[in-house]
């Protein structure tokens, strides 16, 4: 299995800033994702980021919204950009290994408020 | 359309009373079917990934069995800490991102 952890924990930022989350995942892992989680509903993929390339986004998603870097094979950032009330979700890094099995494990989250 | 549907979106128990919680699918093609457990606030905890019609796995009250078209999830004589939302979700193939249903609420009443 693969731990995963995320910083900031929550945050709380005004609209038109940029944040940046951090994740660190305590193995090497072959795929890296984000997802948005509203309250209340289920998981969306914004993006899978790639090692030493740009991600690959989901429908809806921009990179100008969200970037993302990957810069080895245990940390990625996922910046959100130009905040408005909308982005107000948790944000969850997620990895796969690519050792035995599919599974996919999931960091804690980054509850992120936008005023 | 890959969809992923579960049911029912919420159920409450009695401590002991034991019942199923239900994921459908329709995809192209499964690789694999994953269960999760997320509790308030924290991000999903992998449970189970079944990978072929007739597979079943365990672990402690809780048991995921997999046909064609659909999974179970089994919690025998549950316990309020076993109080969650239950996501289910289907891989495609092996470098295809999950695709999430919408949860399964439970309560586990003492």
């Amino acid at each position: 299995s693969a731990v995963i952890s995320q910083k900031p924990s929550r945050d709380i930022c005004q609209r038109g800033t940029s944040l940046t989350i951090q994740c660190q995942v305590d193995s090497q892992v072959t795929m890296m994702f984000w997802y948005r989680q509203q309250p209340g509903q289920s998981l969306t993929l914004i993006a899978t980021a790639n090692q030493g390339s740009e991600a690959t986004y989901e429908s809806g998603f921009v990179i100008d919204k969200f970037p993302i870097s990957r810069p080895n094979l245990t940390f990625s950032t996922l910046t959100v950009s130009n905040m408005s009330p909308e982005d107000s979700s948790i944000y969850l890094c997620s990895a796969k290994s690519g050792q035995g099995g599919y599974e996919q494990y999931f960091g804690p989250g980054t509850r992120l408020t936008v005023t | 359309e890959d969809q992923v549907t579960q049911s029912p979106e919420a159920l409450r128990l009695q401590e002991g009373e034991s019942s199923s919680l239900n994921c459908s699918y329709t995809v192209s093609g499964l690789r694999g079917l994953f269960w999760y457990r997320q509790d308030p606030g924290k991000g999903p905890e992998f449970l189970f990934t079944l990978y072929s019609a007739g597979e079943e796995k365990e672990k402690e009250r809780l048991k995921a069995t997999l046909t064609k078209k659909e999974s179970f999830l089994h919690i025998t004589a549950p316990k309020p800490e076993d109080s969650a939302t239950y996501l289910c979700a289907v891989q495609i193939s092996g470098n295809t991102p999950l695709v999430f249903g919408k949860g399964t609420r439970l309560s586990v009443i003492a």
